[in-house]
């Protein structure tokens, strides 16, 4: 069974651009999890979503970010007009189901760098 | 959510136990003690978790203490490859309560 699966790994973008993260959960798994962290710092929750339905996005910034996981196909967390502050790394955590009693799966990460 | 507190690092030597400790005073009667570690450039892994029973796994054991206001992860025996930051985090086992709060966590070091 494969895990999460985070692409790009490594993405560069300059100022202005979009950036496009995406996340494929582990099979099985419709629970999915985006979290950030800052250089040296820690990680941070940014939103919650199920298949196609935001549960919680309580730690998404207010303009700029936005995440999807629709019904078929990968979560995307998607920053427009990136500025020298998103340069972090993105992690992607994946649950079989929403309550406490699972553990979340991460991904490697991608590490975003804005130029 | 209920705060954890732990010490930011801990040594330890290759082949020896580590107790890596976590005080969570408020913690609530629904509260659930779980505990993720990150290895360097890596996305975290779950460890462990637990409510009241002490937990044993393949990875580690964890402690509760009687009034659960705290506990402690023990790794048997440490090799480098259990050098990271290790997180205590609680989480409410009422359904709807999912995201995982990460604190400052504990780095640990493991001397060869």
């Amino acid at each position: 069974n494969a895990g999460v699966m985070q692409n790009p790994r490594h993405l560069v973008r300059r100022r202005g651009q979009e950036a496009r993260l995406r996340c494929s959960p582990m099979k099985g798994h419709s629970h999915v999890y985006w979290y950030r962290q800052l250089p040296e710092e820690g990680l941070k929750f940014m939103v919650y979503l199920q298949k196609e339905n935001i549960i919680d996005e309580s730690g998404m910034p207010k303009e700029r970010f936005s995440a999807e996981f629709p019904k078929e196909g990968p979560s995307i967390l998607r920053i427009q007009q990136v500025v020298r502050g998103d340069s972090a790394a993105y992690f992607c955590a994946s649950s079989p189901s929403g309550t406490s009693l699972y553990e979340q799966y991460f991904g490697p990460g991608t590490r975003l760098t804005v130029t | 959510d209920a705060k954890t507190t732990q010490p930011n690092s801990m040594e330890s030597n290759e082949e020896e136990p580590v107790h890596l400790p976590c005080n969570h005073s408020t913690i609530s009667g629904t509260d659930y003690i779980h505990w993720y570690r990150q290895l360097p450039s890596q996305g975290p892994e779950y460890v462990i978790h637990g409510l009241t029973s002490n937990v044993n796994n393949r990875m580690a054991s964890l402690a509760i203490a009687e009034d659960r206001k705290s506990s402690t992860l023990i790794l048997h025996r440490a090799t480098l490859r259990d050098a990271a930051v290790y997180y205590c985090i609680l989480r409410d086992g009422n359904f709807g309560n999912e995201k995982l709060t990460f604190g400052t966590g504990t780095r640990l070091t493991i001397i060869p």
